[in-house]
Order: structure tokens, then sequence, then C-alpha cells
């Protein structure tokens, strides 16, 4: 099993561009989730999905769009970078139909806006 | 007050030392637990889930003390493989779904 996998592993943007931020997982579960990670902010949650056709907001879902047709598949969508978007981005999942399992994380998108 | 709380540290410790890792919480509602290691520009990794009677994994104990809404982890006879930034992490809930709230992360460095 490949477990959290995620692409690209970086990536710069301008300003006003937008991107998808891949996140796949083999292992069939349920809950998924996108962080992103910033110097003295911790993980905060972006988008978070419960199963197929779900989605929801998290903490910080502003400028950021998700979608989940397959259970495997939770990309997220910048639509128009901003620099405040600059950061390291991680996807997760978990077994179960919420977050209350252990998470496993994808190794991360460090995406930088100019 | 933020949802989950740690100190940021760094702590700075000799190989062998005990040290002690505290988090707070403030939703008395939260009902899983855990604490993730990070290495630098690394991806989070399950360390142990925090169960309410305490538990023990080789050198790392943690526990819950729900009356005071903390969770601790103590890591003995530290090594210099331990070091890397710690998190907790706390199950909250708004609205009808939970979600992981994280703490900012502490980091530990063992020195020789």
């Amino acid at each position: 099993n490949a477990g959290v996998t995620q692409t690209p592993k970086f990536q710069v943007l301008k300003t006003g561009q937008s991107m998808t931020l891949q996140c796949a997982q083999d292992m069939n579960h349920e809950y998924m989730s996108w962080y992103r990670q910033d110097p003295g902010m911790g993980l905060r949650l972006i988008h978070y999905s419960v199963g197929a056709g779900i989605t929801d907001q998290g903490e910080v879902p502003n400028g950021y769009n998700v979608s989940r047709s397959t259970t495997e598949d939770f990309p997220l969508r910048l639509l128009s970078a901003a620099p405040s978007q600059t950061s390291v981005y991680f996807c997760a999942s978990s077994s179960g139909e919420g977050a209350h399992q252990p998470q496993h994380f994808g190794d991360g998108t460090r995406l930088s806006i100019l | 007050r933020k949802e989950v709380e740690q100190d940021p540290g760094p702590f700075n410790v000799p190989e062998g030392a005990t040290v002690a890792f505290n988090c707070t919480y403030s939703n008395s509602a939260s009902q899983s637990f855990f604490w993730y290691r990070q290495d630098c520009r690394k991806e989070p990794k399950l360390l142990m889930s925090v169960y309410s009677s305490g538990n023990e994994d080789g050198r790392f104990t943690a526990q819950l003390n729900r009356a005071s809404q903390y969770i601790s982890l103590l890591i003995r006879d530290s090594k210099l493989s331990d070091s890397a930034t710690y998190l907790c992490a706390v199950l909250s809930y708004g609205g009808s779904q939970g979600n992981l709230i994280f703490g900012k992360g502490t980091k530990l460095s063992v020195k020789p």
C-alpha cells in the first residue's frame, strides 16, 4: 500500500493563478482532510470529507475548494492564488466516518505564491 | 483561549533525561486525544493515542486528565532520535461533525 500520496511535492505559483493539489489514498478510508501548516500557527484544517460526495469546511476554508467524487481522491483547488496561501499543505485520511481514528498523513506539498 | 494549547519550547535536554509535555484543551466534550511526532520538513506521524486510563508504549507514557482538561506525554531515557516536534491533537465537536484540532507543537532537542 502506498498510503496517502500527494502531488506535487513542490510548486511555485504567481498571484492569481489557479491550481489543484492532488491527494489519493489506497486504504479505503472514508474520512479525508486537508491541513495547512504555517510557522507558529500549527496545523489548521481547511476542508474535510466524511465520504464520497460529502465535503465540509474546516477552520480556514476561504480561497479553497474541494470535491470528493471517489473514496480514493480528495483534490484541493486554489481558485486564485494569493501570497497568504504560501504554506505547506498536508492531506490526511482515517478509517471510519469521522476524525476519531488516527490520521495518516501524506508527505506534504510545499507551495509558494509569488 | 485557544482550543488546544502547547508550550512551544524548545526543550533542550541531555541524552537519558526524562521530559514531559503538557497540552491543554478548552472543549470539555472532547473525546479522542492523540500525540503526533513531526520531524523537520516531514509529515506528522502518530506516536500514540491517549486513553482515559493512561497508556504506555516503551519509553513513552501518555495520560489524560479530564477534570483539568489536559493531556501529557512523558518520555523517559531520551535518545538523540527523539529530537522532533511533538503535536497534541484533540477531537473537537462543532455542529454535527468532529474534527481534529492540533496544538502548535513542542520542539524537543536531545543533546549528547
